[in-house]
């Protein structure tokens, strides 16, 4: 499979936690990362392989996976976290690279 | 700190090529720690990997209906840049272009950092 489906939007009340997803036949052979991306900015990596955070990334991300399926939850969103995330890994040939279609997080 | 810089015209008329050249700092495009990559995000739309040049000068380019056959990815290691052509464009390759230095360890890998963009618009 080369799809990886996202939910296209979803809202969180402030300090909450909200979960994203994201499905795919490729995510049982491969890590999904999470990039988010605010409005007028270029997208920035905020989970990475199995669940790393890169430097700079509030623990309050952090990812997970079982089977076709990846998620990153945001424990905690806070006013800053409202953004586009987008999900990433590769195809079932391992050879291209596919994004998700896009989540819209919104803090209420 | 690694930056990426893309560069090119923000104009191309269609049946044109689109060259963008992506000047890196911080990092060398001889490291073989990473790929070279481009990606784009049509207007309002979401992200779409175009290809990538490695530090060995190994290409790989999507195999979307969107982009085959049409995309070439080279790099000049002596300026420490890389470059993406896109041959017979039309309105559809109207998007904001990316370069993108993707890091490789064990079997992960992810795409940090990401260059601001250059918004490319195909119009006569």
């Amino acid at each position: 499979s080369s799809e990886l489906t996202q939910d296209p939007a979803v809202s969180v009340a402030l300090g909450q936690t909200v979960k994203i997803t994201c499905q795919g036949g490729s995510l049982r052979s491969f890590f999904a990362n999470w990039y988010q991306q605010r409005p007028g900015q270029a997208p920035l990596v905020v989970i990475y392989g199995k669940n790393n955070r890169p430097s700079g990334i509030p623990d309050r991300f952090s990812g997970s996976s079982s089977g076709h399926i990846a998620s990153l939850t945001i424990t905690g969103a806070q006013a800053e976290d409202e953004a586009d995330y987008y999900c990433s890994s590769r195809d079932s040939s391992g050879n291209q690279y596919v994004f998700g279609n896009g989540t819209r997080v919104t803090v209420l | 700190q690694v930056q990426l810089q893309e560069s090119g015209p923000g104009l191309v008329k269609p049946s044109q090529t689109l060259s963008l050249t992506c000047s890196v700092s911080g990092a060398s495009v001889n490291s073989g720690d990473y790929t070279w990559n481009w990606i784009r995000q049509h207007p309002g739309k979401g992200l779409e990997w175009i290809g990538f040049i490695s530090s060995t000068g190994n290409t790989y380019y999507s195999n979307s209906p969107s982009l085959r056959s049409r995309v070439s990815i080279s790099v000049d290691t002596a300026r420490n840049h890389f470059s993406l052509r896109l041959i017979s464009v039309t309105a559809a390759d109207t998007a904001l272009y990316f370069c993108v230095r993707e890091e490789h360890r064990g079997f992960e890998d992810w795409f940090d950092p990401w260059g601001q963009g250059i918004l490319v618009t195909v119009s006569s």
